[in-house]
């Protein structure tokens, strides 16, 4: 267990449908980064949280959001859901301050898989 | 900017060979590198980090990795596979903000 808690672990969802996707990072820890892991596109960043700021956004589509709330759990919201959609999606987190000898630590992932 | 290239999508070695896993980085910075394994159904776990002491890094279930400035590389090494080390690794890199870009991985399958 890295302490990294993502649910749902599995999830089947209908195009054009929304779902969200829950994290809680390890305890300590104050950011909060997701990613998509595909087979054809590898392991893609999406975006990073910053104790309940956005720090840095990449890959991620307009029909993508999410948010950090104050107990620093992270929500990713996937909506307007297409079969190319469907992926892993990782979060991981990572201990507070800008040192750049910190490391992510994942969670196990959801996994989505849009019919 | 930073980004690292793993060469050999694929690489197969017998139970009890040299593994060898090969990262290149480019960082316009001295670079931070990682090494992460992913076993089938789960997340990324570390392996090991370089940060800027000693070029010769150890890790975990007997991995080590070496970093040399003037190749640009970060390899990976076990000198004898087990099955248990098949798995995808993925070689990283991070940059002045913590953000960390990955290779595209590589997945390891060890032959009995």
């Amino acid at each position: 267990d890295s302490g990294v808690t993502q649910t749902p672990k599995h999830l089947i969802t209908a195009t054009g449908q929304r779902v969200t996707l829950r994290c809680s990072p390890r305890s300590g820890d104050l950011s909060v980064y997701w990613y998509q892991q595909s087979l054809d596109q590898g392991l893609q960043f999406l975006i990073q949280y910053y104790n309940g700021e956005e720090r840095a956004k990449g890959n991620i589509l307009e029909r993508f959001s999410a948010q950090q709330f104050p107990d620093l759990h992270s929500e990713l919201n996937l909506s307007s859901l297409e079969l190319g959609d469907s992926a892993l999606y990782f979060c991981a987190s990572s201990p507070p301050g800008a040192t750049r000898a910190n490391v992510l630590t994942f969670g196990a992932g959801s996994r989505l898989t849009v019919l | 900017a930073q980004s690292v290239t793993q060469l050999g999508s694929h690489v197969s070695v017998s139970e009890g060979a040299l593994v060898l896993l090969r990262c290149n980085y480019s960082s316009s910075v001295p670079p931070y590198l990682f090494w992460y394994v992913q076993y089938p159904n789960q997340g990324l776990q570390l392996l090991l980090k370089y940060t800027s002491a000693a070029t010769l890094v150890k890790g975990i279930n007997g991995f080590e990795a070496e970093f040399k400035k003037s190749e640009t590389s970060f390899h990976l090494t076990k000198p004898s596979a087990h099955m248990s080390d098949a798995a995808e690794y993925f070689c990283a890199v991070s940059d002045p903000g913590n953000q960390f870009y990955f290779g595209t991985g590589t997945s390891l399958t060890v032959i009995p």
